[in-house]
Order: structure tokens, then sequence, then C-alpha cells
């Protein structure tokens, strides 16, 4: 159990375009998502936390209108690059937090490739 | 206050030795300490995670230490196997804030036959 997937695993886009990538927990449901971003070698920036139903919110310094997130069910998010251009190449990571303790797990998806030209 | 720092960047181990990585963190406020195994081009995924109730946790091959005082844990990989190699993350989270993560910066193990 606790799988998480994405779509698509890699897309390449020229520069102004838009980007839609999809997170979604497969066998269970998550209130709470996130998103992360991935240099090379680098660890995970958290970009944004996504609540089901509400307004996301975004960590300091991502621009909530270049990266739009929208958490439509309890099993989807989806994170929109708007107008992308190559600094926004980069992998994007989701997760999704399992359970209602107050320790939640986070699983995470497999990752989206974004190249942007 | 949110760091968490990770050491070594990079840890070269021979199969079937031990692999030892080490986190501190400075947030006296964090309670929950998860350890992630990433290969490349993929998420991470959860390896195994320890409470500060508890000062040590094994899961088949692979052990938390936690130290509270110290403020620091760390994870031991016993009979270190090449498909160990990967990359590691501890990090670290407390109640009341959403279940966000604090990463560390990772560790790229790799274990040779």
């Amino acid at each position: 159990g606790a799988v998480v997937s994405q779509h698509p695993s890699r897309v390449i886009c020229k520069s102004g375009t838009s980007v839609k990538i999809e997170c979604r927990s497969l066998d269970f449901q998550a209130t709470t998502m996130f998103w992360y971003r991935q240099f090379p070698k680098k660890s995970l920036m958290l970009m944004a936390t996504s609540n089901e139903g509400s307004k996301a919110t975004y960590e300091q310094g991502v621009e909530k209108d270049k990266f739009l997130i929208n958490h439509a069910s309890l099993t989807l998010s989806t994170l929109t690059v708007t107008s992308a251009h190559p600094e926004d190449s980069s992998f994007y990571i989701c997760s999704a937090l399992r359970g209602l303790a107050s320790y939640n797990e986070q699983f995470f998806g497999p990752g989206t490739r974004l190249t942007v030209l | 206050q949110q760091q968490v720092k990770q050491s070594p960047q990079s840890l070269i181990v021979q199969k079937g030795g031990i692999s030892i990585i080490n986190c501190a963190y400075e947030n006296t406020a964090f309670d929950y300490f998860p350890w992630y195994q990433q290969f490349p081009g993929k998420g991470p995924a959860l390896l195994i995670a320890i409470r500060p109730d508890v000062s040590e946790k094994k899961e088949g091959r692979f052990t938390i230490s936690f130290n509270k005082s110290a403020k620091q844990f760390s994870l031991h990989i016993m009979d270190s196997q090449p498909g160990d190699s990967a990359t590691y993350f501890c990090a670290a989270s407390r109640v009341g804030s959403g279940s966000r993560l604090t990463f560390g910066e990772g560790t790229q193990l790799t274990v040779n036959p």
C-alpha cells in the first residue's frame, strides 16, 4: 500500500508554454500533499503544501502565480508550471500524507523531469 | 533552528561492511525523524523512522540510533550491499508543522562489490 504516482514522468517543452504535472495517491486518501523541487545532487526543496479543497500554502520565495497548485480531490493534486522558462527545468516530486494521526508518514511519487528548451 | 545537518556528503563502503550516516538537528521541537533512500531519477522512499521516545529502532539491516540530549540521530546499514548504493536523506518534522519535513543535504552511498 501507500503508492503515489506522478504523470508525466518526463516532459520537454518550449519556453513560454505551460506544463501540468499530476500527483495521485493510488491506494489511500490524502488530505495533504506536498510539492518539492530537486536540483541535481541536491536535497529536496519544499515548494508548497497542497490541502484538499483549499488554497495551497507556498514556501517563501516560491512564486504562486508561476507554480499553480490545485488539490481538487482526496487523491489528486496538480502542479502547473506556467509560462515555463529554462530556469524552471528541474525534477519535481510530490508526496502525500497517509493517516490522520499527528505523525503522518509522507510517501513520495517517482518524480517528473521537466526540461524547458 | 529549522536546519538538519547531514554527514558525510559521500561514503564508500565495501560489500558486507557497515555504512553509517549521521544527522544533527537544532530545533528541539522536532519529534519525528525519518530516513529516505533515493535512487537516481526516482522519488525518495521511506526506509525507517524513529520518534524521540526510543533510542534505537531496527528494521532488517537498517538501524536508527537516536541521541536526544545530543540532538543527533544516525542510520546504520549492516552488511551493506551494492544494491544499497543510493542517496540517503535524513529528515525531521514536528507536531503542528503540518508534517512538513526538513531534509538533510543527503549522503551519496557507494557500496563496492
